[in-house]
């Protein structure tokens, strides 16, 4: 079953805008991460958010967490056409989790036109 | 090194072979995943190994076999598969279990072909 479900399923902007992505999920969570994937290709770490933190930075990402309403959210600023690709945010379930179990979410496929 | 390697990047085969896949990581990494993803579908977890031990089968129907020979290998033997086992494969690995939790570190995937 779906951990996680994005919000939108397929986003579609211009070159240098903002790319805003959202996940939700259901369960109580000892970290939530995200991933890219190239068309066809393997995932790559993105970046991780613990349960404990609101907020993470790495570059031109920016990534918050809510656990109260159970969602984060992916901010990729000053899009470049490179960032087209399809992201999903993963949880790492809480203490009655099997702990290796990293569960994707639906994913957004994101589109940048240069 | 932060490479995970999988062979063969395409594999196209019949209901009746037998094949397959490979995954290599010398990273030092002590936890292994198999991962299906179909079109446009995100990667839905298969198997885990920790330490060489299978920890997690997801009610994996039994034509799919795993095999965890050392820390650095892990394959996943198939058998009489059928064409909706097409699919993307992809293998992962991960640091061993630490608190705030683990990263996965993916190949670039086998895609399978069941004719």
């Amino acid at each position: 079953s779906q951990q996680g479900e994005e919000d939108p399923q397929a986003l579609s902007i211009q070159e240098g805008e903002n790319a805003t992505m959202n996940c939700s999920y259901k369960t109580s969570i000892n970290n939530l991460q995200w991933y890219r994937q190239n068309s066809g290709r393997g995932l790559v770490h993105l970046i991780l958010i613990r349960s404990n933190e609101r907020e993470k930075h790495s570059g031109r990402l920016r990534v918050t967490l809510d656990t109260s309403k159970k969602s984060s959210s992916l901010l990729i600023t000053a899009s470049r056409a490179a960032d087209t690709a399809s992201y999903f945010c993963a949880t790492e379930g809480g203490s009655n989790f099997g702990n290796e179990k990293l569960t994707f979410g639906t994913g957004t496929r994101l589109t940048i036109i240069p | 090194d932060t490479e995970v390697t999988q062979t063969p990047k395409h594999l196209v085969m019949g209901m009746t072979n037998k094949k397959s896949l490979k995954c290599e990581q010398h990273m030092g990494h002590r936890a292994m995943y198999w991962y299906k993803q179909k079109a446009k579908k995100p990667p839905e977890l298969m198997f885990v190994y920790s330490y060489e031990k299978l920890s997690i089968n997801e009610s994996v129907p039994s034509r799919f076999s795993p095999e965890c020979p050392n820390s650095s290998l892990l394959n996943l033997h198939l058998h009489a598969l059928q064409p909706e086992d097409s699919a993307l494969y992809l293998c992962a690995s991960s640091p061993s279990r630490r608190t705030g939790g683990r990263e996965l570190f993916f190949g670039e995937g086998s895609r399978l072909t069941v004719l």
